[in-house]
């Protein structure tokens, strides 16, 4: 029974193609991220979640666009990607915003660009 | 600009020994801290945290101690076992920005032999 689970695991597509992850959490969180890790393996956060409404955008460009029908779901689309895009990216969900509340994260999806 | 830095990008230690990791971090107004162990192919998952109000924290196996005035963090872990090998991310919050928002290091990859 995964906690947070995103799909594709792997996700190999041409520059200037649109694609999507999708991720879904069933621990009944209410706040919900993504994280890119790039090839410094740097952990940064991208967005986040909380009850379906955008609270943060961490200077990402415009081409990714992050959409949450529910508080369940946080699904990333990213438009014309470009070879700077090839990194692996993590969903992840929290109880709340607190300071100190820990993140579940799901297995990634590690996106190459050619 | 690295505000949480682990240094060390690996650490090798035998089965039983004490391993210790390290973190540096430069913004003062952190207040909380977390460790965070990472398996190839998975998402991280959170292992002990600890608030700026403590020196120390333990957990099993696991204790993490903070130097506030040193701005370090280190995490031990006695004894080592072989299923410990694994990366392991220093996080810490950062309320200046974006409530929430865990600023994550480069990771130290550990691997503890047989």
């Amino acid at each position: 029974d995964t906690a947070v689970s995103q799909t594709p695991k792997y996700l190999v597509t041409q520059m200037g193609n649109d694609k999507s992850i999708k991720c879904e959490q069933n621990l009944g969180h209410d706040t919900m991220y993504w994280y890119k890790q790039d090839s410094k393996k740097f952990l940064k956060i991208m967005f986040s979640y909380n009850n379906k409404e955008l609270i943060i955008n961490e200077t990402v460009p415009n081409r990714f666009s992050p959409k949450s029908p529910d508080k369940a779901h946080l699904n990333l689309h990213i438009n014309s990607l470009e070879l700077g895009d090839s990194a692996v990216y993590f969903c992840a969900s929290s109880p709340d915003r607190a300071r100190g509340e820990k993140l579940f994260f799901g297995s990634g999806t590690q996106l190459s660009v050619l | 600009d690295q505000q949480v830095k682990q240094n060390s990008p690996s650490l090798s230690v035998q089965e039983g020994r004490i391993s210790i990791l390290n973190c540096d971090y430069t913004n003062s107004m952190f207040d909380y801290f977390l460790w965070y162990k990472k398996y190839p192919a998975e998402g991280p998952t959170f292992l002990i945290s600890i608030s700026s109000i403590k020196d120390k924290n333990e957990d099993g196996r696991f204790t993490v101690f903070l130097n506030k005035s040193a701005k370090h963090l280190s995490l031990h872990i006695v004894p080592s076992q072989p299923g410990d090998s694994a990366v392991y991310f220093c996080a810490a919050n950062n309320y200046g920005g974006s409530q929430g928002n865990l600023i994550f290091g480069k990771g130290t990859k550990l691997s503890v032999k047989p």
